[in-house]
């Protein structure tokens, strides 16, 4: 397993459109995360997953965004009608469930540009 | 909400020069990690500090934690321009226990 991988690398959409975006965790990993990060800032929480179950969406999320990781593999986030103000980077992690001392190991993220 | 603030956000330092960030909340962390991230990558761990008062070395970055386990910092001696980078905290919290990062640290170390 060569670690967390994010796909694509980099997205440039037109505002209005829909995007969809894929992570591929380290295979025994059970929880995933995705994080949305601006330059410079750390990594804002957006939803994760252990396994096929969504155990919370950040409540400052908006209806436009959604994601699934229906086999408790791999795992799309999916925002819809974009927004100029939903472009950054896209972070996937994932981890083991255990103690709090967990690693998480990240994917090198996907870049949305929103023009 | 648990929030972890992290102080200063952004450090240009000279080669050789020492520094410390730190990182504070208001809430109790059973543990807190410390993450390094370089441009056009994800975060990777550094260290995890575990016990209240534990002061955790790797070459020359020193990572306390707080008695309270309210705070950390990580001390850099003799910074080189390969620390250049944005160093995060980060902890489990919150009712689902996920995890979550500081506000960042951005560091320029200049030759």
């Amino acid at each position: 397993d060569t670690g967390v991988s994010q796909d694509p690398r980099h997205k440039i959409t037109k505002r209005g459109q829909n995007v969809t975006f894929r992570c591929d965790p380290i295979s025994e990993h059970n929880r995933l995360y995705w994080y949305r990060q601006t330059l410079g800032q750390g990594p804002e929480f957006l939803t994760y997953f252990q396994n096929e179950a969504q155990l919370e969406k950040s409540r400052l999320l908006s209806d436009r965004f959604s994601a699934e990781r229906p086999k408790g593999s791999f795992s799309t986030l999916e925002i819809q009608r974009t927004e100029q103000g939903d472009s950054a980077m896209y972070l996937c992690a994932s981890s083991l469930r255990g103690s709090e001392n967990t690693e998480a190991f990240f994917g090198q993220g996907t870049r949305l540009t929103v023009v | 909400t648990q929030l972890l603030e992290q102080s200063p956000q952004f450090l240009s330092i000279q080669e050789g020069e020492n520094l410390t960030v730190y990182c504070n909340s208001s809430s109790v962390f059973s543990s807190l990690q410390w993450y390094r991230q370089e441009p056009g990558e994800g975060p990777v761990l550094l260290v995890t500090v575990v016990t209240g008062g534990e002061v955790k070395k790797l070459k020359r970055l020193t990572f306390q934690f707080g008695d309270a386990r309210k705070d950390s910092s990580l001390h850099i001696t003799a910074a080189q321009p390969g620390d250049t980078g944005l160093y995060l905290c980060a902890g489990y919290g919150g009712a689902t226990n996920k995890l979550i990062f500081g506000t960042g640290t951005l560091l320029a170390v200049q030759p």
